[in-house]
């Protein structure tokens, strides 16, 4: 399978705490990008970054890319019940091609 | 404009039926996608359109068929679809393609009886 994995697979925390989630793929990226999906809705793009950085922030998202080891993370820090959502990497496998990996489904408890 | 809008939001039919679904952009965006989501699962990629042209095929059935009428519009032709065919279908948009990031519709919840 193409597909990259996450992990984990379900996240549960409280309110303020952060939340680590990790990606790893499979073959060579250009770039590695997260999405955010709330309940059955659409994908709503968070953050993208290229093969030669190491390190992005947005706002309280912070993503860190190791090529070596072909793995991503994205820490979330002071998580709020909004943030409740599943959250999938996604690498850029053609110019056209997304591939997503198996996601993981975040829970924060107010 | 940022969003891409689609119709209808759910969708249920038979399977001798034939329905479309609808999305459109007005972002200026060059390549359009169709995606097929099932439950707890990530998107999977159905096809790709850049410059109104169809660009992927992910060897998709052909009760499947897709249509750009124009650069704004993208549409899916459903006929004699299956039960396992009910899924989450999403549609998107990126500037040109080439490796950017994708603006996502609402999606159309279709159920197949």
């Amino acid at each position: 399978s193409q597909q990259g994995e996450e992990d984990p697979q379900a996240l549960s925390i409280q309110e303020g705490e952060n939340a680590t989630m990790n990606c790893s793929y499979k073959t060579s990226i250009n770039n590695l990008q997260w999405y955010r999906q709330n309940s059955g809705r659409g994908l709503v793009h968070l953050i993208l970054i290229r093969s030669n950085e190491r390190e992005k922030h947005s706002g309280r998202l912070r993503v860190t890319l190791d090529t070596s080891k072909k793995s991503s993370s994205l820490l979330i820090t002071a998580s709020r019940a909004a943030d409740t959502a599943s959250y999938f990497c996604a690498t850029d496998y053609s110019s056209y091609k997304l591939i997503f990996g198996s996601g993981t489904r975040l829970l924060v408890r107010p | 404009d940022t969003e891409v809008t689609q119709t209808p939001k759910h969708l249920v039919m038979g399977m001798t039926n034939k329905k479309s679904l609808k999305c459109e952009q007005h972002m200026g965006h060059r390549a359009m996608y169709w995606y097929k989501q099932k439950a707890k699962k990530p998107p999977e990629l159905m096809f790709v359109y850049s410059y109104e042209k169809l660009s992927i095929n992910e060897s998709v059935p052909s009760r499947f068929s897709p249509e750009c009428p124009n650069s704004s519009l993208l549409n899916l032709h459903l006929h004699a679809l299956q039960p396992e065919d009910s899924a989450l279908y999403l549609c998107a948009s990126s500037q040109s393609g080439n490796r950017d990031e994708q603006f996502f519709g609402p999606g159309t919840r279709l159920t197949v009886l």
